[in-house]
Protein backbone atom coordinates (compact mmCIF):
# COMPACT_ATOMS: atom_id res chain seq x y z
CA UNK A 1 0.00 0.00 0.00
CA UNK A 2 0.65 3.70 0.09
CA UNK A 3 2.06 5.49 3.16
CA UNK A 4 3.49 8.94 3.85
CA UNK A 5 5.19 9.11 7.47
CA UNK A 6 5.50 12.11 9.40
CA UNK A 7 6.02 13.42 13.08
CA UNK A 8 2.80 14.02 14.88
CA UNK A 9 4.07 16.64 16.82
CA UNK A 10 7.23 19.00 17.43
CA UNK A 11 8.22 21.43 19.80
CA UNK A 12 11.15 24.35 18.76
CA UNK A 13 11.94 27.72 20.14
CA UNK A 14 11.75 30.78 18.49
CA UNK A 15 15.23 31.84 16.60
CA UNK A 16 15.62 28.31 16.46
CA UNK A 17 15.70 25.56 13.65
CA UNK A 18 13.60 22.66 13.15
CA UNK A 19 14.02 19.99 10.30
CA UNK A 20 10.32 18.11 10.05
CA UNK A 21 10.75 14.45 8.40
CA UNK A 22 8.93 12.79 6.03
CA UNK A 23 9.10 8.78 4.73
CA UNK A 24 7.19 8.12 1.92
CA UNK A 25 6.75 4.52 0.07
CA UNK A 26 4.17 4.94 -2.80
CA UNK A 27 3.45 3.22 -6.23
CA UNK A 28 5.41 5.53 -8.06
CA UNK A 29 7.19 8.94 -7.80
CA UNK A 30 6.43 12.39 -9.39
CA UNK A 31 7.54 14.89 -6.82
CA UNK A 32 7.16 15.67 -3.31
CA UNK A 33 4.99 18.75 -1.90
CA UNK A 34 5.33 20.28 1.09
CA UNK A 35 2.75 22.40 2.35
CA UNK A 36 1.76 24.83 5.40
CA UNK A 37 -1.64 24.83 6.64
CA UNK A 38 -2.67 27.02 9.68
CA UNK A 39 -5.63 26.24 12.20
CA UNK A 40 -9.08 26.77 10.03
CA UNK A 41 -7.57 27.76 6.67
CA UNK A 42 -6.31 25.70 3.60
CA UNK A 43 -2.99 24.48 2.98
CA UNK A 44 -0.30 26.70 1.31
CA UNK A 45 2.25 25.54 -0.78
CA UNK A 46 5.62 25.92 0.48
CA UNK A 47 7.94 23.47 -1.78
CA UNK A 48 8.51 20.98 -4.41
CA UNK A 49 11.14 18.01 -5.44
CA UNK A 50 11.60 16.02 -8.20
CA UNK A 51 15.03 15.81 -8.30
CA UNK A 52 17.48 14.66 -5.36
CA UNK A 53 18.74 17.34 -3.34
CA UNK A 54 18.18 20.37 -1.35
CA UNK A 55 15.86 23.54 -2.38
CA UNK A 56 16.39 26.57 0.04
CA UNK A 57 13.71 29.40 -0.31
CA UNK A 58 14.59 31.76 2.04
CA UNK A 59 14.05 30.46 5.79
CA UNK A 60 12.44 27.09 4.50
CA UNK A 61 14.68 24.41 3.06
CA UNK A 62 13.49 20.91 1.47
CA UNK A 63 15.67 18.41 0.86
CA UNK A 64 15.02 14.96 -1.01
CA UNK A 65 16.66 11.42 -1.17
CA UNK A 66 14.10 9.14 -3.83
CA UNK A 67 16.45 6.38 -3.04
CA UNK A 68 16.04 6.27 0.58
CA UNK A 69 12.00 7.70 -0.23
CA UNK A 70 13.16 10.32 2.68
CA UNK A 71 12.77 14.19 2.91
CA UNK A 72 12.63 16.88 5.26
CA UNK A 73 11.84 20.46 5.52
CA UNK A 74 13.89 22.85 8.03
CA UNK A 75 12.77 25.69 8.90
CA UNK A 76 15.59 28.29 10.14
CA UNK A 77 15.04 31.67 12.09
CA UNK A 78 11.51 30.27 13.36
CA UNK A 79 8.76 32.65 14.28
CA UNK A 80 5.78 32.61 15.97
CA UNK A 81 4.03 32.59 13.56
CA UNK A 82 5.58 29.22 11.83
CA UNK A 83 3.88 27.80 14.33
CA UNK A 84 1.31 26.01 12.15
CA UNK A 85 0.87 22.11 10.66
CA UNK A 86 3.49 21.13 7.75
CA UNK A 87 1.89 18.24 5.36
CA UNK A 88 4.24 16.16 3.08
CA UNK A 89 2.16 15.09 0.37
CA UNK A 90 3.81 12.85 -2.72
CA UNK A 91 2.48 12.93 -5.94
CA UNK A 92 2.45 8.79 -7.47
CA UNK A 93 2.71 7.18 -10.80
CA UNK A 94 -1.49 8.46 -11.35
CA UNK A 95 -0.51 11.90 -10.51
CA UNK A 96 -2.66 11.56 -7.24
CA UNK A 97 -1.76 13.50 -4.57
CA UNK A 98 -1.17 11.05 -1.17
CA UNK A 99 -1.35 13.00 1.96
CA UNK A 100 0.62 12.52 5.16
CA UNK A 101 -1.33 13.22 8.40
CA UNK A 102 0.82 16.75 9.13
CA UNK A 103 3.54 17.46 11.31
CA UNK A 104 2.16 20.07 14.52
CA UNK A 105 4.83 22.52 14.81
CA UNK A 106 4.58 24.51 17.99
CA UNK A 107 7.13 27.23 18.73
CA UNK A 108 7.47 28.84 22.10
CA UNK A 109 9.17 32.05 23.29
CA UNK B 1 0.17 32.56 -9.49
CA UNK B 2 -2.65 30.22 -9.96
CA UNK B 3 -6.20 31.33 -7.63
CA UNK B 4 -8.98 29.38 -6.49
CA UNK B 5 -11.89 30.82 -5.01
CA UNK B 6 -14.16 28.97 -2.66
CA UNK B 7 -17.60 29.55 -1.18
CA UNK B 8 -19.01 29.83 1.41
CA UNK B 9 -16.68 30.06 4.07
CA UNK B 10 -18.80 28.77 6.50
CA UNK B 11 -22.25 27.39 6.57
CA UNK B 12 -24.14 26.01 9.45
CA UNK B 13 -27.23 24.24 8.36
CA UNK B 14 -29.91 21.83 10.20
CA UNK B 15 -29.61 18.02 9.45
CA UNK B 16 -31.31 16.76 6.77
CA UNK B 17 -31.25 19.77 4.44
CA UNK B 18 -28.64 20.35 1.63
CA UNK B 19 -25.96 22.31 1.26
CA UNK B 20 -24.10 23.48 -1.89
CA UNK B 21 -20.01 24.44 -1.63
CA UNK B 22 -19.02 26.15 -5.09
CA UNK B 23 -15.04 25.79 -6.17
CA UNK B 24 -14.23 28.45 -9.25
CA UNK B 25 -10.15 28.94 -11.02
CA UNK B 26 -10.37 32.18 -11.23
CA UNK B 27 -7.23 32.58 -13.75
CA UNK B 28 -6.97 29.33 -15.10
CA UNK B 29 -9.23 26.37 -16.76
CA UNK B 30 -9.17 23.41 -14.05
CA UNK B 31 -10.01 20.49 -16.25
CA UNK B 32 -9.66 18.81 -13.33
CA UNK B 33 -10.60 19.17 -9.26
CA UNK B 34 -10.45 17.69 -6.36
CA UNK B 35 -12.49 17.67 -3.18
CA UNK B 36 -11.30 16.66 0.19
CA UNK B 37 -12.42 16.73 3.92
CA UNK B 38 -10.38 17.25 6.69
CA UNK B 39 -11.52 16.47 10.51
CA UNK B 40 -10.04 18.18 13.25
CA UNK B 41 -6.29 16.91 13.90
CA UNK B 42 -6.45 15.08 10.84
CA UNK B 43 -5.00 14.91 7.23
CA UNK B 44 -6.43 15.85 4.27
CA UNK B 45 -8.91 12.88 2.61
CA UNK B 46 -9.33 12.84 -0.64
CA UNK B 47 -13.21 12.57 -1.45
CA UNK B 48 -13.05 12.54 -5.68
CA UNK B 49 -11.81 13.79 -7.96
CA UNK B 50 -14.14 16.34 -10.38
CA UNK B 51 -13.46 15.79 -14.28
CA UNK B 52 -15.44 18.77 -16.65
CA UNK B 53 -17.72 16.98 -18.22
CA UNK B 54 -17.88 13.77 -16.98
CA UNK B 55 -18.74 11.95 -13.67
CA UNK B 56 -16.68 12.44 -10.77
CA UNK B 57 -14.70 9.50 -9.65
CA UNK B 58 -15.23 8.68 -6.02
CA UNK B 59 -12.73 7.08 -3.27
CA UNK B 60 -13.87 4.00 -1.37
CA UNK B 61 -16.37 4.44 1.10
CA UNK B 62 -17.05 8.21 0.00
CA UNK B 63 -21.20 7.79 -1.22
CA UNK B 64 -21.76 9.27 -4.53
CA UNK B 65 -25.15 10.26 -3.99
CA UNK B 66 -24.78 12.12 -0.45
CA UNK B 67 -21.70 13.79 -2.17
CA UNK B 68 -23.19 14.98 -5.41
CA UNK B 69 -20.10 16.66 -7.61
CA UNK B 70 -21.30 18.86 -10.98
CA UNK B 71 -17.91 20.18 -13.19
CA UNK B 72 -20.02 21.82 -15.96
CA UNK B 73 -17.45 23.86 -16.99
CA UNK B 74 -13.73 24.51 -16.88
CA UNK B 75 -13.79 26.90 -14.15
CA UNK B 76 -16.20 25.64 -11.61
CA UNK B 77 -17.19 22.83 -9.99
CA UNK B 78 -19.55 22.05 -6.70
CA UNK B 79 -20.09 19.63 -3.74
CA UNK B 80 -23.48 18.95 -2.53
CA UNK B 81 -23.69 17.50 0.41
CA UNK B 82 -27.28 16.03 0.12
CA UNK B 83 -29.06 15.14 3.78
CA UNK B 84 -26.59 16.53 6.06
CA UNK B 85 -26.35 15.08 9.08
CA UNK B 86 -24.14 16.28 11.90
CA UNK B 87 -21.24 13.97 11.14
CA UNK B 88 -20.43 15.46 8.19
CA UNK B 89 -19.73 18.25 10.19
CA UNK B 90 -15.89 18.68 8.36
CA UNK B 91 -13.99 21.24 6.87
CA UNK B 92 -13.94 20.55 2.88
CA UNK B 93 -11.48 22.09 0.53
CA UNK B 94 -11.07 22.07 -3.19
CA UNK B 95 -8.10 22.10 -5.08
CA UNK B 96 -7.03 22.48 -8.76
CA UNK B 97 -4.09 21.67 -10.61
CA UNK B 98 -2.58 24.44 -12.59
CA UNK B 99 -1.44 22.83 -15.70
CA UNK B 100 0.90 25.96 -16.45
CA UNK B 101 2.86 24.96 -13.34
CA UNK B 102 5.07 22.24 -12.05
CA UNK B 103 3.41 23.09 -8.44
CA UNK B 104 0.56 22.87 -9.76
CA UNK B 105 -2.30 22.07 -6.78
CA UNK B 106 -3.20 25.30 -5.57
CA UNK B 107 -6.13 25.37 -2.80
CA UNK B 108 -9.36 26.69 -2.51
CA UNK B 109 -10.18 28.62 1.30
CA UNK B 110 -12.19 25.85 2.69
CA UNK B 111 -15.66 25.52 4.09
CA UNK B 112 -16.31 24.88 7.39
CA UNK B 113 -19.60 22.81 7.44
CA UNK B 114 -21.39 22.41 11.07
CA UNK B 115 -24.79 20.38 10.91
CA UNK B 116 -26.79 20.99 13.68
Amino acid sequence: GQNIDQPTEMTATEGAIVQINCTYQTSGFNGLFWYQQHAGEAPTFLSYNVLDGLEEKGRFSSFLSRSKGYSYLLLKELQMKDSASYLCAVMDSNYQLIWGAGTKLIIKP
Amino acid sequence: GAVVSQHPSWVICKSGTSVKIECRSLDFQATTMFWYRQFPKQSLMLMATSNEGSKATYEQGVEKDKFLINHASLTLSTLTVTSAHPEDSSFYICSARDPNSNYGYTFGSGTRLTVV
